[in-house]
């Protein structure tokens, strides 16, 4: 079955500083891969997604992620951080038949200290 | 264009009461689906519904709940007979038609934060 893990719980980075968030994948066939975030009682906005091609993805914000076929990873990340980008990250992993059902990690919430 | 919508945002029911969840998807988008976020937890997929059809309910537990999207309208999602288990934000979403194997992005709603007494 498909998961998606997600290793770090919390994460606190200070403001300007660079920022990885951690993502791996268990998924038989190419997966389709999003990374969203979540602000305190908001839905959730997708970052960026990966369905195939170049394996950096650029997103909003200034985010990216790169994914790795040999590592089963997906890392997020973003070169300074803005205390404004303090929040809870979510990597999905699209499964099902046409990949719409999105199976998501337990998420990683970001502190930004000033 | 109005984004997704979720409404009521927040419900409060009583042991035993039922719980409707609405959804009005994006304009133009014919595919629904809803996640539940139980606290400190990730989302999980529960339905997939297109127009009056449900496409994948893999993950909606078996007793007490189902979902809907008719014709026309909001889509629904019905819990009777809450329990307090059921305490959680449930999450819709909302994409365009799927053409083969194009994946096409998910936008969510706001959320229901359902709360049982």
């Amino acid at each position: 079955a498909q998961s998606v893990t997600q290793p770090d719980i919390h994460i606190t980075v200070s403001e300007g500083a660079s920022l990885e968030l951690r993502c791996n994948y268990s998924y038989g066939a190419t997966p389709y891969l999003f990374w969203y975030v979540q602000s305190p009682g908001q839905g959730l906005q997708l970052l960026l997604k990966y369905f195939s091609g170049d394996t950096l993805v650029q997103g909003i914000k200034g985010f990216e992620a790169e994914f790795k076929r040999s590592q089963s990873s997906f890392n997020l990340r973003k070169p300074s951080v803005h205390w404004s980008d303090a929040a809870e990250y979510f990597c999905a992993v699209g499964a099902g038949g046409y990949g719409n059902k999105l199976v998501f990690g337990a998420g990683t919430i970001l502190r930004v200290k000033s | 264009n109005a984004g997704v919508m979720q409404n009521p945002r927040h419900l409060v029911r009583r042991r035993g009461q039922e719980a409707r969840l609405r959804c009005s998807p994006m304009k133009g988008h014919s595919h629904v689906y809803w996640y539940r976020q139980l606290p400190e937890e990730g989302l999980k997929f529960m339905v997939y519904l297109q127009k009056e059809n449900i496409i994948d309910e893999s993950g909606m537990p078996k007793e007490r709940f189902s979902a809907e999207f008719p014709k026309e309208g909001p889509s629904i999602l019905r819990i009777q007979q809450v329990v307090r288990g059921d305490s959680a934000a449930y999450f819709c979403a909302s994409s365009p038609q799927s053409s083969g194997r194009l994946l096409n992005e998910q936008f969510f709603g706001p959320g229901t934060r359902l709360t049982v007494l």
